[in-house]
């Protein structure tokens, strides 16, 4: 069963405009939430997070806001840029254990 | 500053033969994880070490796997008896106890011919 699904498998987006990144969860003991963004023959490359007791985490042109009720948290980028073309992935955490990562969104930024 | 460092890159196999993977997470960082990608999918754990305890082993993780991480540092994963199934890339990450981001090496692609 996904725990946590991304169910865009890939966004094209003009560059200088936002790029919206969506995830849902299922399961209610996830309390940490993080986005990983991944090049080609590259491991996964940490990029933002955020605790369940928060809606909004920003970092320079990266927000993750996050919607307990909905169990649905998404990533906002602005504005976009050519080098964010990458895959990227959700991930959820329970107590600080593993990561459960979604199938992830291939996004790119067109010039 | 090394980040988490994977050997070898890239592996080819014949079915049925052993193979051994090595990842050297950073150096403070007391937690180390594996995790196996496949095309198309996330990362799936597989196990994670706290020093050296073994802490959690995945039910995806059959008997032909094993890891060992000694003396808390660098940690092996080894498979036996490859099978085309096991073709994948696997990625070994680490992070220091008390936070949940974890810092991932570059992976060791595994394809099983």
């Amino acid at each position: 069963d996904q725990q946590v699904k991304q169910n865009s498998p890939s966004l094209s987006v003009q560059e200088g405009r936002i790029s919206i990144l969506n995830c849902d969860y299922t399961n209610s003991m996830f309390d940490y939430f993080l986005w990983y963004k991944k090049y080609p023959a590259e491991g996964p490359t940490f990029l933002i997070s955020i605790s369940s007791i928060k809606d909004k985490n920003e970092d320079g042109r990266f927000t993750v806001f996050l919607n307990k009720s909905a169990k649905h948290l998404s990533l906002h980028i602005v504005p976009s840029q050519p080098g964010d073309s990458a895959v990227y992935f959700c991930a959820a955490s329970a107590q600080g254990n593993k990561l459960v990562f979604g199938a992830g969104t291939i996004l790119r930024v067109k010039s | 500053d090394t980040g988490v460092s994977q050997d070898p890159r890239h592996k080819i196999t014949k079915r049925g033969q052993n193979v051994t993977f090595r990842c050297d997470p950073i150096s403070e960082h007391n937690r180390l994880y594996w995790y196996r990608q496949t095309l198309g999918q996330g990362p799936e754990f597989l196990t994670y070490f706290q020093n050296e305890a073994q802490l959690e082993k995945s039910r995806l993780l059959s008997d032909r796997f094993s890891a060992e991480r000694p003396k808390g540092s660098f940690s092996t994963l080894e498979i036996q008896r490859t099978e085309q199934g096991d073709s994948a890339m696997y990625l070994c990450a680490s992070s220091p106890e008390g936070r949940v981001a974890a810092f991932f090496g570059q992976g060791t692609r595994l394809t099983v011919v």
